[in-house]
């Protein structure tokens, strides 16, 4: 069983692009969530979705940052205008929906901003 | 919100040692886990545990919920037992949403 994927492992853009992260979660797994890593600090809840649907994205910034989780495919964390406050690792985690509290996580994305 | 503290911050060990890590946690939970990360950045699970103990080869991790703490028990600890040690709760709304401590860095030496 694979575990959760995400893709790309490491991603540089230049300030003002666009940046799109994706999550494949475990197989079975319907509930996905987002989390950032910043430069020396610890991990900070953005998004949790499921299917289709947007279940609390108190963690996002209010600008800039969206994501989805379609009906089809992976989760996508998308962020416009990048800036170099953006340079983290990103974290996507899942969980079954029987056991929604424990869940398990992806190798990360880590964003370079430059 | 919930807060967790996690304790000591720092931790150096000479392998073969063992250890103790805690985290306190404000109000009551759901769910309590306990992830590495490793040098290379990776996270793994280690423990899901809510209340009660759970022992996973040289890991053990006790929670008390009523007293609202967690501890990790690292015996004879190697090198590759290095790396950050999170704590992390759901609170009782059950939104999902993990609340992570600061982290425990541990360094095992040879």
């Amino acid at each position: 069983n694979a575990g959760v994927m995400q893709n790309p492992r490491h991603l540089v853009r230049r300030r003002g692009q666009e940046a799109r992260l994706r999550c494949s979660p475990m197989k079975g797994h319907s509930h996905v969530y987002w989390y950032r890593q910043l430069p020396e600090e610890g991990l900070k809840f953005m998004v949790y979705l499921q299917k289709e649907n947007i279940i609390d994205e108190s963690g996002m910034p209010k600008e800039r940052f969206s994501a989805e989780f379609p009906k089809e495919g992976p989760s996508i964390l998308r962020i416009q205008q990048v800036v170099r406050g953006d340079s983290a690792a990103y974290f996507c985690a899942s969980s079954p929906p029987t056991r929604i509290n424990e869940q398990y996580f992806g190798p990360g994305t880590r964003l370079t901003v430059t | 919100g919930i807060q967790v503290e996690q304790s000591p911050p720092d931790l150096i060990l000479q392998e073969g040692a063992n250890s103790t890590l805690r985290c306190n946690f404000s109000d009551s939970v759901n769910n309590l886990q306990w992830f590495h990360q490793n040098p290379w950045g990776q996270l793994i699970n280690l423990f899901y545990i809510p209340s009660g103990t759970k022992q996973n080869g040289r890991l053990s991790a006790t929670t008390v919920a009523t007293e609202r703490y967690s501890l990790l028990y690292i015996s004879s600890s190697q090198t590759t037992d290095s790396g950050v040690y999170f704590c992390a709760v759901t609170g009782s709304s059950n939104t999902g949403k993990l609340i992570f401590g600061q982290g425990t860095t541990l360094q095992v030496k040879p």
